[in-house]
């Protein structure tokens, strides 16, 4: 089955400074990726579409000078957390969208914990 | 109000029962209506899928769908200690490139 990737797995880093976090499509080519991040026991919210090869599209509320999306090629996709504060500390998760079938061929990764201290 | 509404529980039955998970929305243009289950620390993978209204088996799962009432509803038969994880409704647009809404999900445990 097709399996997507997120390294790292959990990261914690100092307010003030930027993380990346990469997700990979590992057996497949995904031309759309979507980032996610869910606070504990709330739902997965939506921060960005990338296509591969064009800039990323940012849902409303979310500022795209901080997160920054790299859909750099069809099997990878950075998140970049720049300038990170305590309130980014979140669970971060992407997908990735392997074939026509919008829904049923988009698969999740395992998620990256970010933790700001 | 949020586009998608979800009792996020915890819900804990024991094993063997029957368990009936719901959501309700706003958006009526919604026309694909998916489950997902998640495990603690994981990314969620989909369990069910339907396509507008209607019912959808698969084995232990029932996926319904009432359009008309705006609610979705997702039963497990013979619950199983394995099931317990939270699981989280999704819906989508046809036109929005596989964009997702999701409830914020539902824990279950279900005790041996």
């Amino acid at each position: 089955g097709a399996v997507v990737s997120q390294h790292p797995s959990r990261v914690i880093c100092k307010s003030g400074t930027s993380v990346k976090i990469e997700c990979r499509s590992l057996d497949f080519q995904a031309t759309t990726m979507f980032w996610y991040r869910q606070f504990p026991k709330q739902s997965l919210m939506l921060m960005a579409t990338s296509n591969e090869g064009s800039k990323a599209t940012y849902e409303q509320g979310v500022e795209k000078d901080k997160f920054l999306i790299n859909h750099a090629s069809l099997t990878l996709s950075t998140l970049t957390v720049t300038s990170a504060h305590p309130e980014d500390s979140s669970f971060y998760i992407c997908s990735a969208r392997g074939g026509r079938d919008l829904v049923r061929e988009q698969y999740f990764g395992p998620g990256t914990r970010l933790t700001v201290t | 109000q949020k586009e998608v509404e979800q009792d996020p529980g915890p819900l804990s039955v024991p094993e063997g029962a029957i368990v009936s998970l719901n959501c309700t929305y706003s958006n009526s243009a919604f026309q694909y209506f998916m489950w997902y289950r998640q495990y603690s620390r994981k990314g969620p993978e989909l369990l069910m899928y339907t396509y507008s209204s209607g019912n959808k088996e698969d084995g232990r799962f029932t996926a319904q769908v009432d359009k008309s009432s705006k609610y979705i509803s997702l039963f497990i038969r013979d619950s199983q200690p394995s099931d317990s994880a939270t699981y989280l409704c999704a819906m989508s647009l046809y036109n929005q490139g596989g964009k997702l809404i999701f409830g914020q999900g539902t824990e279950l445990s279900v005790k041996p």
